[in-house]
């Protein structure tokens, strides 16, 4: 079974320095991996995704994404943070669910807070 | 535009009852999903439905129902008999997995059910 480890409950960066979300997963055959982010009592947003090719993989807001195989991360990467990047970030993998279709596996989530 | 809609976005029940979430979407996705999210433990899958008239049990299906009669529609029902229903819930869409389906997601903004 396919599953997603967020080693940080939380990342702390004052605003303008780079941020970095990790994430690391397992997963039988190729990895399709996703990125999204929750503001407070809303629904997820999707950033960005890693299906094949460049492993630098461009996403919304200015955020992009690693993809490192011999790794297996795909840690979240923003070059320099806002205050308004705050939230909570999940990382997922995709995973065949019986019958077909998708199941996307959750990470526990990180919250990122950006300060002033 | 384009979306998923849950109702009611605040839900409070008193034990021992019933309650109905609803979930539309108007993406003509085939495939729909509910999610349960409790702090510091990311999104775990109920239930999905991959095509109208049929729907399968995610990892946490005990005490809750799901039905698919219309494509545009999958309400969630939370029974009596899920002892700790107190969570956020998260219903999601997507196109019909193939192979151009690279899995991503589409949620809508979650509905938060309390237990008094």
């Amino acid at each position: 079974a396919q599953s997603v480890a967020q080693p940080e409950d939380q990342v702390n960066v004052a605003e303008g320095n780079p941020l970095t979300v990790k994430c690391t997963y397992s997963v039988s055959g190729n990895p399709y991996l996703f990125w999204y982010v929750q503001y407070p009592n809303r629904g997820l947003q999707f950033l960005l995704k890693y299906i094949t090719g460049d492993n630098l993989v461009k996403g919304s807001y200015g955020f992009e994404a690693e993809f490192n195989k011999s790794q297996t991360s795909f840690h979240l990467k923003k070059p320099s943070a806002l205050v308004s990047d705050s939230a909570l970030y999940f990382c997922a993998v995709r995973g065949i669910l019986t019958g077909g279709g998708n199941k996307l596996t959750f990470g526990t989530g990180t919250q990122l807070k950006v300060e002033l | 535009d384009g979306g998923i809609t849950q109702s009611p976005k605040y839900l409070f029940r008193k034990e021992g009852q019933n309650v109905t979430l609803s979930c539309e979407q108007n993406l003509n996705h085939d495939a729909m999903y509910w999610y349960r999210q409790d702090p510091g433990q990311g999104l775990r899958l109920i239930y999905y439905s991959q095509i109208v008239n049929d729907f399968q049990k995610g990892d946490i299906a005990e005490g809750y129902s799901v039905s698919r009669e219309k494509k545009e529609s999958f309400p969630l029902t939370v029974t009596s008999a899920q002892k700790n229903p107190t969570a956020f819930y998260l219903c999601a869409s997507s196109i019909r997995w193939g192979t151009e389906n690279t899995g991503e997601l589409f949620f809508g903004e979650g509905s938060r059910l309390t237990v008094l």
